[in-house]
């Protein structure tokens, strides 16, 4: 079965910490993988991977892929009491259903 | 605000009652996605649409449950006889779909749909 795992569950930083959060994969028919950010309402779109080894950046948040040990990283730099949020990996699957890990809760402490 | 609506954001119903939610995807999306997510999980995929053909339906989506999307546009999710374990944040996002056996393209979600059977 298609499982996506990652880690830690929970985390608590404080404000200007750099955070690593952690996304395995075991899925059948690959295509892509997309981070979320999730506050209390519906995923916002923050990363689309596809190839190995090319980091994506975004201002102080960034992400990188690796096909061969089938994991990915989002790394959190200088955090801010707004990046306090459930932040969700998923892998997109042909046929672009993507399954989704059960997300990473960061809290930033000010 | 990323452009998918949904309706309602919050229904309360009696078990066993029917209720429908309705999801408007970005406009020149052809994709269009529904998943459950239930509280400290990940959402999980139910169907989904390309254009008005649903390809695809989880096994999670039993008999009570029904998803059209007549012209292609908007579509409905129905649960008819609701249960208390149907109680979760249904969610819709649509995307566009690739045109090659490589290319695929982003979700956006919706806002979600709560629903609460009491």
């Amino acid at each position: 079965e298609d499982k996506v795992v990652q880690s830690p569950l929970s985390l608590v930083v404080h404000e200007g910490d750099t955070v690593t959060l952690n996304c395995s994969y075991e899925v059948t028919n690959f295509r892509s993988l997309l981070w979320y950010k999730q506050e209390k309402k519906a995923p916002t779109f923050l990363f689309m991977l596809t190839s190995s080894g090319i980091e994506k950046k975004s201002g102080r948040l960034s992400s990188i892929l690796d096909k061969k040990e089938l994991f990915s990283i989002l790394n959190i730099t200088a955090t801010q009491t707004g990046d306090s949020a459930i932040y969700l990996c998923a892998v997109m699957e042909y046929g672009n259903k993507l399954v989704f890990g059960a997300g990473t809760i960061l809290r930033v402490k000010s | 605000d990323t452009g998918v609506s949904q309706d309602p954001r919050h229904k309360i119903t009696k078990r066993g009652q029917n209720v429908t939610f309705r999801c408007d995807p970005i406009s020149e999306h052809n994709r269009l996605y529904w998943y459950r997510q239930t509280l400290g999980q990940g959402p999980e995929f139910l169907t989904y649409f390309q254009n008005e053909a649903q390809l695809e339906k989880s096994r999670l989506l039993s008999n009570r449950f029904s998803a059209e999307r007549p012209k292609g546009s908007f579509s409905t999710l129905e649960i008819q006889r609701t249960e208390q374990g149907d109680s979760a944040m249904y969610l819709c996002a649509s995307s566009l779909r690739g045109t090659g056996a490589e290319s695929s393209y982003e979700q956006y979600f919706g806002p979600g749909t709560r629903l609460t059977v009491t």
